[in-house]
Parts: C-alpha cells; sequence; structure tokens
C-alpha cells in the first residue's frame, strides 16, 4: 500500500464548479499535512496547509481527518487557472530528519 | 529573494556519460533533498540530507550520489547515466520545525539520457 494515495483524475469539471480532491495516508504518526499546486512542466508549489480545524483560503477548503487518515481539498467556483495537478503531502518529523511524502497528484481541468 | 536554485535547467547526456546537478538555497533551511518525477509514479525521493554534514538514502537512491557541501548546496551526481535516468529532477529544502513545515522546489531539471 502507498504512504499516501490519490486518485490521479484526471477530473474534468466546468467553469463555475465545485470540486473535492481526496487523500488516504498510511502513517497514523504523520504530523502535518499541505496541499501543493503543481502547474505543467513547473516545480510544486505550496497551496495551503491543512488543519484538524479545517482552514479556508478564498476559494480553497482543506480538511484533514486524523481518525480516518483522510484529507480533502475543495474548490468552489473553479476558473481555468485552477487546471493544474494538485499533490496531497505528508510530513513527519523524526530524528532531526523531515520525511515529505508525496501523492502522485491529481490532475484537474477546468473546461470553459 | 531567490529560494531554491537549481542548473541546468536542461541536460541531454549518452549513456555512461557522468554530470552534477546543483541545487542552492537562501532560506536557511536545514533540510534539502532530491527527487525524480516521472509520468505516473509521482515525486521519489533520491537522497537527503537532514542537516550539513549527514546524507542518506531515499525511495530510490541506485545509480545517485550526492554531497552537502555546506548549509546552502546540495548537489546530485550520476556517474554512468542511463537511459532510464531519464526523468525530471527536483531539489529541494525545508526548515525542520517540531511538526515540519512545507518544502520549496526548484525549477526542475530535464534529463533526457539517449
Amino acid at each position: 500500500r502507498k504512504e499516501v494515495e490519490q486518485d490521479p483524475g484526471p477530473f474534468n469539471v466546468p467553469e463555475g464548479a465545485t470540486v473535492a480532491f481526496n487523500c488516504t495516508y498510511s502513517n497514523s504518526a504523520s504530523q502535518s499535512f499541505f496541499w501543493y499546486r503543481q502547474d505543467c512542466r513547473k516545480e510544486p508549489k505550496l497551496l495551503m496547509s491543512v488543519y484538524s480545524s479545517g482552514n479556508e483560503d478564498g476559494r480553497f477548503t482543506a480538511q484533514l481527518n486524523r481518525a480516518s487518515q483522510y484529507i480533502s481539498l475543495l474548490i468552489r467556483d473553479s476558473k481555468l487557472s485552477d487546471s493544474a495537478t494538485y499533490l496531497c503531502v505528508v510530513n513527519k518529523v523524526t530524528g532531526g530528519y523531515q520525511k515529505v511524502t508525496f501523492g502522485i497528484g491529481t490532475k484537474l481541468q477546468v473546461i470553459p | 529573494n531567490a529560494g531554491v536554485t537549481q542548473t541546468p535547467k536542461f541536460q541531454v547526456l549518452k549513456t555512461g556519460q557522468s554530470m552534477t546537478l546543483q541545487c542552492a538555497q537562501d532560506m536557511n533551511h536545514n533540510s534539502m533533498y532530491w527527487y525524480r518525477q516521472d509520468p505516473g509514479m509521482g515525486l521519489r525521493l533520491i537522497y537527503y540530507s537532514a542537516s550539513e554534514g549527514t546524507t542518506d538514502k531515499g525511495e530510490v537512491p541506485n545509480g545517485y550520489n550526492v554531497s552537502r557541501l555546506n548549509k546552502r548546496e546540495f548537489s546530485l551526481r550520476l556517474e554512468s547515466a542511463a537511459p532510464s535516468q531519464t526523468s525530471v529532477y527536483f531539489c529541494a529544502s525545508s526548515f525542520i520545525g517540531q511538526k515540519g513545515t512545507e518544502a520549496f522546489f526548484g525549477q526542475g531539471t530535464r534529463l533526457t539520457v539517449v
């Protein structure tokens, strides 16, 4: 079983739609969680951190469920510019080392 | 503020040639990483360095060596390139807090081995 599992998609959605991505992780000792965005042929960039209480940044909402080891990202009112691959990232700090584990990424295509 | 700088951005090698990918960060991060990204495989960790003077193998270290020259620089060397090493390589760095923090990435090196 992969440490971080994501549906690779692609998710093809019309402009203005709401879309949700999910991610599960296997290591219950994981400590911090993030969503990254990666545009075609570019480096991954941090989109937002994910907290158990849930957090929102404009049209984006992230949620962590530690009991189910599940992370979600909700995008409301999708824009063409949201088209990208969204990577789920799970971190664990142990012995002074931060293990950063990436999901395979979910590809989103927003259609006019 | 340059962040993480990788060189070169593109490279074509012949099988058996060697080369070194350079990476430098100016954020005073203690940890640095080398990943490769292949279609359908996601980002896979090659080597990491938790701090200056230490390096450890990641998920796919075979065929690679690394050097953490100082706190800023972390290089990746291919001693004898193989077509299977054709990939996009990303260097990243992060600061280790109590629970971990986000990683910052360089722009990537697109390597083709023919």
